[in-house]
């Protein structure tokens, strides 16, 4: 089956410009996360919905950014007045009911110039 | 506050040197210890989870252990292929997020 997939794989911007960053889990997942991963880390938890509310949002760096999931699928991140310290690339993952295990998808790769 | 440190940061081998990674993990209530592949500009791959002291887990040339404050991930005769970054990560009690290492960038050559 498809595995999770994101879009755009890739997305420049100019600082100060507003960004949408598209999840889609795999089908039947209901738990979703996002991290963000700088050149040379490893990915640093943002956000985590279960269903269709955010059950943990203490990773978002500060309130430009904003994550949504409306219909318990597809999701989006929000970057407001970009700046260029948010270049990295943004990972999604997914997972089933309580299982564990986290499912990644390819990332969106965010260069703020 | 949960931490997870991974050595070397770079490792490179001779195809069939066998050798180990290390994470080091500090995490509030261990809920589980995970190890992820992941190749140059692609999302992490998951490859194991380890939940108590003393297991393992094998798969091809790779096995996981865990200890009460580390893990390692052991490759036996490595190939080209088996070059990635390596990343382990850590789930603590009451959270669903994973904290995880820096990875170990692993170059296996022919």
């Amino acid at each position: 089956g498809a595995g999770v997939s994101q879009t755009p794989s890739n997305k420049v911007t100019e600082k100060g410009k507003y960004v949408e960053l598209r999840c889609d889990p795999i089908s039947g997942h209901t738990a979703l996360y996002w991290y963000r991963q700088s050149l040379g880390q490893g990915p640093e938890f943002l956000i985590y919905f279960q269903g269709t509310g955010a059950a943990d949002d203490s990773g978002l760096p500060n309130d430009r950014f904003f994550a949504v999931r409306p219909e318990g699928s597809v999701s989006t991140l929000k970057i407001q007045r970009t700046e260029r310290g948010d270049s990295a690339v943004y990972l999604c993952a997914s997972s089933f009911g309580r299982e564990e295990t986290q499912y990644f998808g390819p990332g969106t790769r965010l260069l703020v110039l | 506050e949960d931490q997870v440190t991974q050595s070397p940061e770079a490792l490179r081998l001779q195809e069939g040197e066998s050798s180990s990674l290390n994470c080091s993990y500090t995490v509030s209530g261990l809920r589980g210890l995970f190890w992820y592949r992941q190749d140059p500009g692609k999302g992490p791959e998951f490859l194991f989870t380890l939940y108590s002291a003393g297991e393992e887990k094998e798969k091809e040339r790779l096995k996981a252990t865990l200890t009460k404050k580390e893990s390692f991930l052991h490759i036996t005769a490595p190939k080209p292929e088996d070059s990635a970054t390596y990343l382990c990560g850590g789930r603590g009690t009451g959270r669903r997020a994973l904290t995880f290492g820096s990875g170990t960038r692993l170059q296996v050559q022919p």
